[in-house]
């Protein structure tokens, strides 16, 4: 993968379901994953930054894992609420001192 | 809190106009990244700047350049706007290097007519 991928483009459920994003990177020269929340007509907001293989993080209802060898990540979200929608981002920093960004995952959460 | 602003939300110019994109940072820090966004393509990085007269070309340079006189200024510069370059534009800064977490401001959506 030469690219950072992120699956599915989009996505629509309903208020309380789970649902979970995927987040594919160069698994060579990685130095660190981000997670971004962009609502709309808002900044992008930082969720995580993860750099070792198998970490996990978590901040209230949602988490994301790292598999740094195989290169992806998923970001999970646990009974979803309309505020959760929003694109979210995933991000690559290899050792160029740079982030590569996916192209998005646009939530949209059905009350 | 980190506050990064830019100079407008919206603006509309005209084709060979000369575009200022202002980008400003309160938080001290080193970094400075300005960014495209265009529908199915993500994030673009255009330039960034590691210091206070440095620049850097990100991926997609082309039609634009920078400058940065001033640790928490950072502009963009159309130097002749063109249609292709109707976009949303994004400033983010960070403390330290690109693996660093950046913090972004609100955009400017550009039309260029």
């Amino acid at each position: 993968i030469l690219n950072v991928e992120q699956s599915p483009q989009s996505l629509h459920v309903q208020e309380g379901d789970s649902t979970n994003f995927t987040c594919s990177f160069p698994s060579s020269n990685f130095y660190a994953l981000h997670w971004y929340r962009w609502e709309t007509a808002k900044s992008p907001e930082a969720l995580f930054v993860m750099t070792l293989n198998g970490d996990e993080k978590k901040k209230g209802r949602i988490s994301a894992t790292l598999n740094t060898k195989e290169g992806y990540s998923y970001l999970y979200i646990k009974g979803s609420q309309p505020e959760d929608s929003a694109t979210y981002l995933c991000a690559s920093s290899g050792n160029t001192g740079k982030l590569i960004f996916g192209q998005g995952t646009t939530l949209q959460v059905k009350p | 809190d980190v506050k990064v602003t830019q100079s407008s939300r919206y603006l509309v110019k005209r084709t060979g106009e000369k575009v200022f994109l202002e980008c400003v940072q309160d938080m001290d820090h080193e970094n400075m990244f300005w960014y495209r966004q265009d529908p199915g393509l993500g994030l673009r990085l255009i330039y960034f700047s590691y210091d206070v007269k440095m620049k850097e070309k990100g991926d997609i340079p082309e039609g634009y350049s920078v400058s940065r006189e001033k640790k928490e200024r950072f502009s963009l510069i159309l130097e002749s706007a063109s249609t292709n370059q109707t976009s949303m534009y994004l400033c983010a800064s960070s403390l330290y290097g690109g693996s660093d977490t950046q913090y972004f401001g609100p955009g400017t959506r550009l039309t260029v007519l």
